[in-house]
């Protein structure tokens, strides 16, 4: 079994829609987590994230853990077409650099105009 | 030049070739990865450096040789790779410790695509 599972998609909705996407884990030992942005023939860039459960608004994204769960989510709404990219979660036991963080595989969004 | 840059951004290599990948962060950071992506599965990480010393292997096989001479430059020198070795190598770099925020963000660069033939 995977520690981080992330269905790979792709994920196709029309302009304007909410796009949700999900991770589930298995380590309880996870404390922070993160959404990572990967456009094609780019490196991931960090979107969002959030330290132990609850929920986090920024512009149009909103990052939710459900700790009791396993569980993460990432909405995105009034999604436009340069959503259109791979989007990563990842998640790190403990805050101090030099330890790894964890990926979800990554699931692929397309916004369709 | 800023951010996290990488070359060569492709790479086709031979199975008994000598190669390097190169890895520079303008961002200040202490710590460097390098991560490998192939498709349809995580990101796996390879090797950390923090403050120039090697803190994590991943049980990477020796064909693949990484080089931290200082904080802003990272290599990964390629010999004698299989063809499922190729993949999008990733290089990454942040702050240790952590400074505000309290976790953990990694800046990457844009990746070397490897094809071995």
């Amino acid at each position: 079994q995977k520690e981080v599972e992330q269905d790979p998609g792709p994920l196709s909705v029309p302009e304007g829609a909410i796009v949700s996407l999900n991770c589930t884990y298995s380590n309880s030992a996870f404390q922070y987590f993160m959404w990572y942005r990967q456009y094609s023939r780019k490196g991931p860039e960090l979107l969002m994230y959030t330290y132990s459960s609850g929920n986090k608004e920024d512009g149009r994204f909103t990052a939710q853990v459900d700790k009791s769960s396993k569980y993460i989510s990432l909405f995105i709404r009034d999604s436009q077409p340069s959503d259109s990219a791979t989007y990563l979660c990842a998640m790190s036991p403990i805050k101090a650099a030099g330890n790894k963080l964890t990926f979800g595989g990554g699931t692929r969004v397309l916004v369709k105009p | 030049e800023t951010g996290v840059t990488q070359t060569p951004r492709h790479l086709v290599m031979g199975m008994t070739n000598k190669k390097s990948l190169k890895c520079e962060q303008h961002l200040g950071h202490n710590a460097m990865y390098w991560y490998k992506q192939s498709a349809k599965k995580p990101l796996e990480l390879m090797f950390v450096y923090s403050l120039e010393e090697r803190v994590e292997n991943n049980s990477v096989p020796s064909r693949f040789s990484p080089e931290c001479p200082n904080s802003s430059h990272l290599f990964l020198h390629l010999h004698t790779l299989q063809p499922e070795d190729s993949a999008l190598y990733l290089c990454a770099s942040s702050q240790d410790p952590p400074s505000g925020r309290g976790y953990n963000e990694q800046f990457f660069g844009p990746g070397t695509r490897l094809t071995v033939l």
